[in-house]
This record gives C-alpha cells, sequence and structure tokens, in this order.
C-alpha cells in the first residue's frame, strides 16, 4: 500500500526555469509533509517541510504548496541550478505520534545547464 | 558539530552470513530510525527506537533486530542474509517529536 504516491519520476529543466514535483497522500491523519534531497552516495537531507496548518511555505528558492482538501502538495525550485539535480522525495509522518516517515518513490531531476 | 555517523560505509557479505550495522545520532538526540533503501526507491522504515525502547516496527522479517544503548547509539542486525536485502542502510536521528529527522549517509550492504 502506497501512501505517498510521487510524480514525475524523472524530470529535465533548463537552467533557469521552474521544476515542479507533485505529491499526493492518502492517510488524513499526517501532520507533517517534508521534502528531502538527496545526491548519490549520500543520504537524503531535509530540504523544507511544511504542516497542514499552512498553504505554502518558501525557503528561498525553494517553495511547498500545500493543499489540504485535495490531499496534495509540491515543491517548487525556482531559477532551477545544475547544483540542484539531485533525486527529491517528497513523504509524510504523523509527527505528533512520533511516527515513521513515509516516502514517495522519487523524482530523479536535471538541470540542463 | 557531527551529524548521524553510520558505519562501515560500504559492506560486502555473503548469503547466509550476518551483519552489524552501526549508528552514532547526533548529541542529544534520543530518537533514532533504521530506513531500508533499495536502488531507485524510497527509504523504507525498519525499526525505530526512543530512550532505548522500541518505538515501531516496519514490515520486515524478523531476521532484522535492532537496540539502543544508553548513549542512544543504535545497530541494527540482519541475519541469514538474502540477496534482496542488498541496499543502503539509512539511520536517522531526533531530538524529539517535534523536529524532523537527520540521516546519515548510509551503510551501502552488498550481498553476493
Amino acid at each position: 500500500q502506497q501512501q505517498v504516491k510521487q510524480s514525475p519520476q524523472s524530470l529535465i529543466v533548463q537552467k533557469g526555469g521552474i521544476s515542479i514535483i507533485n505529491c499526493a497522500y492518502e492517510n488524513t491523519a499526517f501532520d507533517y509533509f517534508p521534502w528531502y534531497q538527496q545526491f548519490p552516495g549520500k543520504g537524503p537531507a531535509l530540504l523544507i517541510a511544511i504542516r497542514p496548518d499552512v498553504s505554502e511555505k518558501k525557503e528561498g528558492r525553494f517553495t511547498i504548496s500545500f493543499n489540504k482538501s485535495a490531499k496534495q502538495f509540491s515543491l517548487h525550485i525556482m531559477d532551477s541550478q545544475p547544483g540542484d539535480s539531485a533525486t527529491y522525495f517528497c513523504a509524510a509522518s504523523r509527527l505528533s505520534r512520533d511516527d515513521k516517515i513515509i516516502f514517495g518513490k522519487g523524482t530523479r531531476l536535471h538541470i540542463l545547464p | 558539530d557531527a551529524g548521524v555517523t553510520q558505519s562501515p560505509t560500504h559492506l560486502i557479505k555473503t548469503r547466509g552470513q550476518q551483519v552489524t550495522l552501526r549508528c552514532s545520532p547526533i548529541s542529544g538526540h534520543k530518537s533514532v530510525s533504521w530506513y531500508q533503501q533499495v536502488l531507485g526507491q524510497g527509504p523504507q522504515f525498519i525499526f525505530q527506537y526512543y530512550e532505548k525502547e522500541e518505538r515501531g516496527r516496519g514490515n520486515f522479517p524478523d531476521r532484522f533486530s535492532a537496540r539502543q544503548f544508553p548513549n542512544y547509539s543504535s545497530e541494527l542486525n540482519v541475519n541469514a542474509l538474502l540477496l534482496g536485502d542488498s541496499a543502503l542502510y539509512l539511520c536517522a536521528s531526533r531530538q524529539d517529536r517535534n523536529y524532523g529527522y537527520t540521516f546519515g549517509s548510509g551503510t551501502r550492504l552488498t550481498v553476493v
């Protein structure tokens, strides 16, 4: 049972463009939605996270948009740079219950120089 | 400030053998979790420990076991290794439930 569905599987964006990755979740008990960035040979690194009481959160070039009614959230990377090329994972958790993190299957992002 | 450290970084084992992976959480972090990441997939939850007590277990066979020590470090043990156990094993720690997890770089286990 996949509780967090992520798309697309891979994405190619020109330098300076906007990268958009989408996720949908099923469990309305989730109360914490992080995005992780992973480079080859490294563990996932927390990029940005949002709680369901907020519709948008921005940190630098990274923005999470959250639609609670649709049970969807997305990551927008503005002014995408070659250094952003990595695998991105959306995830969900019941932080208040100290619960495990459920990851999506990941999106391989490649930024063309 | 050191992050989550895992050892060894790489490991090659033969089918049927046993393996122990080690994790040192960030100083002050009492919660440690283990995840398995198969190539091309997202991490899958294996275990969570808090204050040396098991708080959660994922859908993994009994060949997988773990423990947390008084200094909050942790070990993951896998017995009777199968080829399918080949993966990146990630350890993550956090201070308490109000914070997200920080992951280590993982141990790459190859079973031949």
